[in-house]
């Protein structure tokens, strides 16, 4: 198993800000994900944070809106930059431990992020 | 383009009963079907979770049915309990594991004392 820990657990932040996001695991994993959940919707994936290179972003997520950093096998940062309203959502860092039908993902409690 | 549909939205349940949450996908290549239960406040934890060669996966009250030619997948949870209310996320991946989930659309469970 894995214990996840993300700091801020909740921020309210002005438009036009940014606001950067730690997500801290108990153990070494060599990826991190970040996701994000919109109020009473479904995970969307936002990238996946490798540790020693650069972050790989999904469709309609960019470096510059997401910046990522993975600068050691247990820490990672997302900053979401100039936010806008529409950024408020909870977001989520995991990491995935085994293969196989043990393949687990676990999450963090998430950042709930509200912007006005 | 949704991958994975998710229905129904929203299910209330008398406790004893039966809740059954289904989800369909479209992409072949996915290998790997979760379902992860969410609480209010927490992220989600993993509930079950069966790949393509078998049919029913069963661990306790929850059983996940596949059927691959339809491409869907179902989450049955026996003997229901308050519980159990909760969010339900059916999730799809390609990667053979957990890693770059595609997620449901997911079901708030009410089981009903």
């Amino acid at each position: 198993s894995a214990v996840i820990s993300q700091k801020p657990s909740r921020d309210i932040c002005q438009r036009g800000t940014s606001l950067t996001i730690q997500c801290q695991v108990d153990s070494q994993v060599t990826m991190m994900f970040w996701y994000r959940q919109q109020p009473g919707q479904s995970l969307t994936l936002i990238a996946t944070a490798n540790q020693g290179s650069e972050a790989t972003y999904e469709s309609g997520f960019v470096i510059d809106k997401f910046p990522i950093s993975r600068p050691n096998l247990t820490f990672s940062t997302l900053t979401v930059s100039n936010m806008s309203p529409e950024d408020s959502s909870i977001y989520l860092c995991s990491v995935v431990y085994g293969g196989g039908l043990g393949t687990e993902a676990f999450f963090g409690q998430g950042t709930r992020l509200t912007v006005v | 383009q949704q991958q994975v549909k998710q229905s129904p939205q929203s299910l209330i349940v008398q406790k004893g009963g039966i809740s059954i949450i289904n989800c369909a996908y479209e992409n072949t290549a996915f290998d790997y079907f979760p379902w992860y239960q969410q609480f209010p406040g927490k992220g989600p934890a993993l509930l079950i979770a069966i790949r393509p060669d078998v049919s029913e996966k069963k661990e306790g009250r929850f059983t996940i049915s596949f059927n691959k030619s339809a491409k869907q997948f179902s989450l049955h949870i026996m003997d229901s309990q308050p519980g159990d209310s909760a969010t339900y996320f059916c999730a799809a991946s390609s990667s053979g594991s957990a890693r770059q989930l595609t997620f449901g659309s997911g079901t708030q469970l009410t089981v009903l004392p």
